[in-house]
C-alpha cells in the first residue's frame, strides 16, 4: 500500500496568512492526488483534484502543486471559514489512501 | 443536486454483521461508483469497499473476508456488509461519490460503535 505523509499535523495561522499543507507519498502517485476540506458534523468537501485542478465552486485563494512524491495544498490569503482539518487522498493505485489530516487552528 | 446520506445502527455487538445503507439522489448509480471510507476516533481515514458504475467490485485487501459491497440501484442505494465486528471497527463510516475521479462528494457519516 502507498503511504501518505501528512504535514504538519497542526498549524496555527491568522486571518489573512498564507498557509502550505504537505503530502508526501512513499512512491510516485503520478498526480492522482485530491485535497479535502473536513469541518466537525459536515460531510468532506473535496478543494483540488489531480494535484492542480479547482474543484467548481471552490474559492481560488485554494491551490494544489506537486508531482512525483510530494504535494503541496497552498491556501493564499485566510479567511475565517478556512479553519477546519484538511486532508490528502491518493488515488494512483488501490488501496486508495489517505494522509493522517492537517488540523488548521486559529492563531 | 447531489447528495449521499448514510444509514445504519449505530451500536453492534462484538462478533455481529454491521449492515450500512448509503442512499443517493442527484445522480444514478449506473453512471458513477460508491465507495465506503471509515475514521476511527482521532485516527486517520481508510478506504474500504467500491462498486463501481458497471457493478464491479473492489475492496481493501485488508478487510475483504469481512466486507460485502453491493446496490439497488431502483432505490439509489449502496449496501455495505461487515461482519465478525471488533472494537476495532468503531468508528464514523462515510459513503463517497467517484466519477471520473475519486470520492467527488460525500456523506455526513454515520458513527458506529461495537460495544457489548
Amino acid at each position: 500500500d502507498i503511504q501518505m505523509t501528512q504535514s504538519p499535523s497542526f498549524l496555527s495561522a491568522s486571518v489573512g496568512d498564507r498557509v502550505t499543507i504537505n503530502c508526501k507519498a512513499s512512491q510516485n502517485i503520478n498526480k492522482y492526488l485530491n485535497w479535502y476540506q473536513q469541518k466537525l458534523g459536515e460531510a468532506p468537501k473535496r478543494l483540488i483534484y489531480n494535484t492542480n485542478n479547482l474543484q467548481t465552486g471552490i474559492p481560488s485563494r485554494f491551490s494544489g502543486s506537486g508531482s512525483g512524491t510530494d504535494y503541496t495544498l497552498t491556501i493564499s490569503s485566510l479567511q475565517p471559514e478556512d479553519f477546519a482539518t484538511y486532508f490528502c487522498l491518493q488515488h494512483n493505485s488501490f488501496p486508495f489512501t489517505f494522509g493522517s489530516g492537517t488540523k488548521l487552528e486559529i492563531k | 443536486q447531489v447528495q449521499l446520506k448514510e444509514s445504519g445502527p449505530g451500536l453492534v455487538q462484538p462478533s455481529r454483521t454491521l449492515s450500512l445503507t448509503c442512499t443517493v439522489s442527484g445522480f444514478s448509480l449506473t453512471s458513477y461508483g460508491v465507495s465506503w471510507v471509515r475514521q476511527p476516533p482521532g485516527k486517520g481515514l481508510e478506504w474500504i469497499a467500491a462498486i463501481w458504475s458497471g457493478g464491479s467490485t473492489d475492496y481493501n485487501s485488508a478487510l475483504k473476508s469481512r466486507l460485502s459491497i453491493s446496490r439497488d440501484t431502483s432505490k439509489s442505494q449502496v449496501l455495505l456488509k461487515m461482519n465478525s465486528l471488533q472494537t476495532e471497527d468503531t468508528a464514523m463510516y462515510f459513503c463517497a461519490r467517484s466519477g471520473y475521479t475519486p470520492f467527488d462528494y460525500w456523506g455526513q457519516g454515520v458513527m458506529v460503535t461495537v460495544s457489548s
